[in-house]
């Protein structure tokens, strides 16, 4: 299957810092990515649609300044937390749709870990 | 409004029987479904599809099922194994173009006892 890459997997840093995260799909060409955050024992919500050469559409109670989302290419999407508080804390996941082939499925990457201190 | 809805939150079963994991949904609009797999601190794994049109897909030990009057599909998986033990995360969609978006259940953890 296709394979997505983040990075990094796991990241900590002091409450007032930005942290960027990256996601790759390393043999497709996505243009759209998607972002996951995950609660502890709760589902997978998507944070906003990253779209390639154009702004990303965010979800309802998402905060854009605060979740900046960058679709350079068509194999590389960037979410950066800004200023980041420890309630940000929480597991970051990405997708990509492979679009040469429409069968609904999402590539998930691996997923990183934020905490903030 | 939860779209996609799993209502056990946990699901145990004795290794070699059959795994039943149930999703509902709410939406009528929804035309593909899915089936993930989440290890802890990793991403999900795509595990089976199944289309609209469809009431049965079949891959290997896992068979989701589709009954659209119920708007309910489950996953079987048969023989149940321990390397199964995981969270199960049922997700639908609507249509392929630039609105497309999945929309995820809360989840069931299934645990597989030797």
């Amino acid at each position: 299957g296709a394979v997505v890459s983040q990075h990094p997997s796991w990241v900590i840093c002091k409450s007032g810092t930005s942290v960027k995260i990256e996601c790759r799909s390393l043999d497709f060409q996505a243009t759209t990515m998607f972002w996951y955050r995950q609660f502890p024992k709760q589902s997978l919500m998507l944070m906003a649609t990253s779209n390639e050469g154009s702004k990303a559409t965010y979800e309802q109670g998402v905060e854009k300044d605060k979740f900046l989302i960058n679709h350079a290419s068509l194999t590389l999407s960037t979410l950066t937390v800004t200023s980041a508080h420890p309630e940000d804390s929480s597991f970051y996941i990405c997708s990509a749709r492979d679009q040469n082939r429409y069968t609904g499925e999402l590539f998930f990457g691996e997923g990183s870990r934020l905490t903030v201190l | 409004d939860q779209q996609v809805k799993q209502n056990s939150p946990s699901l145990s079963v004795q290794e070699g029987r059959i795994s039943i994991l149930n999703c509902d949904y709410t939406n009528s609009m929804f035309d593909y479904f899915l089936w993930y797999k989440k290890y802890p601190a990793e991403g999900p794994t795509f595990l089976i599809s199944i289309s609209s049109i469809k009431d049965k897909n079949e891959d290997g030990r896992f068979t989701v099922f589709l009954n659209k009057s119920a708007k309910h599909l489950s996953l079987h998986i048969v023989p149940s194994q321990p390397g199964d033990s995981a969270v199960y995360f049922c997700a639908a969609s609507v249509g392929g173009g630039s609105n497309y978006k999945l929309t995820f259940g809360k989840g069931t953890l299934l645990t597989v006892n030797p």
